[in-house]
């Protein structure tokens, strides 16, 4: 079966550049019908979609964050990360990887995610 | 893009049937039958209950339902149990290719 797992620092400071990976175990991150994404939670507020990518390099991002996101993946390792840069406290959030699944006519939905990492920005 | 609109909370007594709002417009939800609808406890995994409106994915019992009018969709959890206390959050996908959440809605069982 399929799992996600989060990782990287819970502290970034002001101003740097916040990475996480997203190891992906029970299955190929080079599947054909699997697009990952990466989704965040502020403390005490909703989800808000950060973007998704499919492993061959196309990608879609959020527009208020999009100068700042780079999305990569790791074949060897199968796992992708998320960089995320110039961070401020704003940033501070419990952040998810998810799988993406669907298409034209079932529509897309993550349906599969991780337990989720916080990250707070803090000096 | 907006965030889709939720109440903050609803509650119901076990065995009653409660419902979940999530309000957008016509370039998410009125657009596309493409809402997806995740259960989520504190601490663990968000879990997909409901996608394309209606659907429910296999294991995900027949309790919860999905449906939409114009630019609403709406949950329904009927015969609320105990375990499905938990933070419920609405999603859709836009017209600009991307996704777009709800605030969330904390569901209380008495």
């Amino acid at each position: 079966q399929l799992h996600l797992q989060e990782s990287g620092p819970g502290l970034v400071k002001p101003s740097e550049t916040l990475s996480l990976a997203c190891s992906v175990s029970g299955g190929s991150i080079t599947s054909s019908t699997s697009y990952w994404g990466w989704i965040r939670q502020p403390p005490g507020k909703g989800l808000e979609w950060i973007g998704t990518f499919y492993y061959t390099g196309s990608s879609y991002y959020n527009p208020s964050l999009k100068s700042r996101i780079t999305m990569s993946v790791d074949r060897s390792k199968n796992q992708f990360s998320l960089e995320l840069s110039s961070v401020t406290a704003a940033d501070t959030a419990v952040y998810f990887c998810a799988r993406r699944s669907g298409d034209y006519v079932r529509g897309w939905y993550f349906d599969l995610w991780g337990r989720g990492t916080l990250v707070t920005v803090s000096s | 893009q907006s965030a889709l609109t939720q109440p903050a909370s609803v509650s119901g007594s076990p065995g009653q049937s409660i419902t979940i709002s999530c309000t957008g417009s016509s370039s998410d939800i009125g657009g596309y039958n493409f809402v997806s609808w995740y259960q989520h406890h504190p601490g663990r995994a968000p879990k997909l209950i409901i996608y394309a409106v209606t659907n429910r994915p296999s294991g995900v019992p027949d309790r919860f339902s999905g449906s939409k009018s114009g630019t609403t969709a709406s949950l329904t959890i009927s015969g609320l149990q105990a375990e499905d206390e938990a933070d419920y959050h609405c999603s859709s996908y836009t017209s600009t290719d991307t996704h777009v959440f709800g605030g969330g809605t904390k569901l209380t069982v008495l």
